[in-house]
């Protein structure tokens, strides 16, 4: 069945790098794009950022900067590493999946369960 | 950006109540329009998308609908597992835009 699973530290220091993985099962990395979206604690969602199937990203303008999308097909992960971490980068990141085919049919129908992440020295 | 505007931000409503929540969108948006659950501790729910497509294994008790830029969610009869945070997301261009999100509560 489909599966997204986010790991990655629960805590980084301010000024360090954030480095998460997604890792997918039940479909295929070259079949779907794979977004990445965060939520501070008691705050809204904010997209962050894309890896296309064809292996092309896309990042929110306001994080471009300092963040950074790849994958690995053959292992069926895609990273996010995002530099220059402060504290209101606290906040849960979540994987999710949008299909190449079906237009808006295909958007955001499966999430992984998320990870928190705490920035503080 | 495209700026999605939600309202309320918070309501309370009894059981069996018939319940809106809106977006506007600051720009056509089309129909990439979708809406999403979240309870808490919970990763989001997709519950409509494309304005008005109810989404797999959603109760048909929700609905989507759109009125030019004014986009809709509605339950037409309120049960207490509806108590959530309630989200648009517009995703006709990047980057893709959440609305602040409508806390639901059961009076």
């Amino acid at each position: 069945q489909v599966q997204l699973k986010e790991s990655g530290p629960g805590l980084v220091q301010p000024s360090q790098t954030l480095s998460l993985t997604c890792t997918v099962s039940g479909f295929s990395l070259t079949s779907y794009n794979v977004h990445w979206v965060r939520q501070p604690p008691g705050k809204g969602l904010e997209w962050m950022g894309r890896m296309r199937y064809n292996g092309d990203t896309s990042y929110n303008s306001a994080l471009k900067s300092r963040l950074s999308i790849s994958r690995d097909t053959s292992k069926n992960q895609v990273f996010l590493k995002m530099n220059s971490l402060q504290t209101d980068d606290t906040g849960t990141y979540y994987c999710t999946r949008e299909g190449i085919y079906g237009g808006y049919s295909a958007l955001f129908d499966y999430w992984g369960q998320g990870v928190m992440v705490t920035v503080s020295s | 950006d495209i700026q999605m505007t939600q309202s309320p931000s918070s309501m309370s409503a009894s059981l069996g109540d018939r319940v809106t929540i809106t977006c506007r969108a600051s720009q056509d948006i089309g129909n990439y329009l979708s809406w999403f659950q979240q309870k808490p501790g919970k990763s989001p729910r997709r519950m409509i998308y494309g304005a008005t497509n109810l989404a797999a294994g959603v109760p048909s008790r929700f609905s989507g609908s759109r009125s030019g830029s004014d986009y809709s969610l509605t339950i037409s009869s309120l049960e207490s597992e509806d108590m959530a945070i309630y989200y648009c997301l517009q995703s006709i261009q990047y980057p893709f835009t959440f609305g602040s999100g409508t806390k639901l509560e059961i009076k």
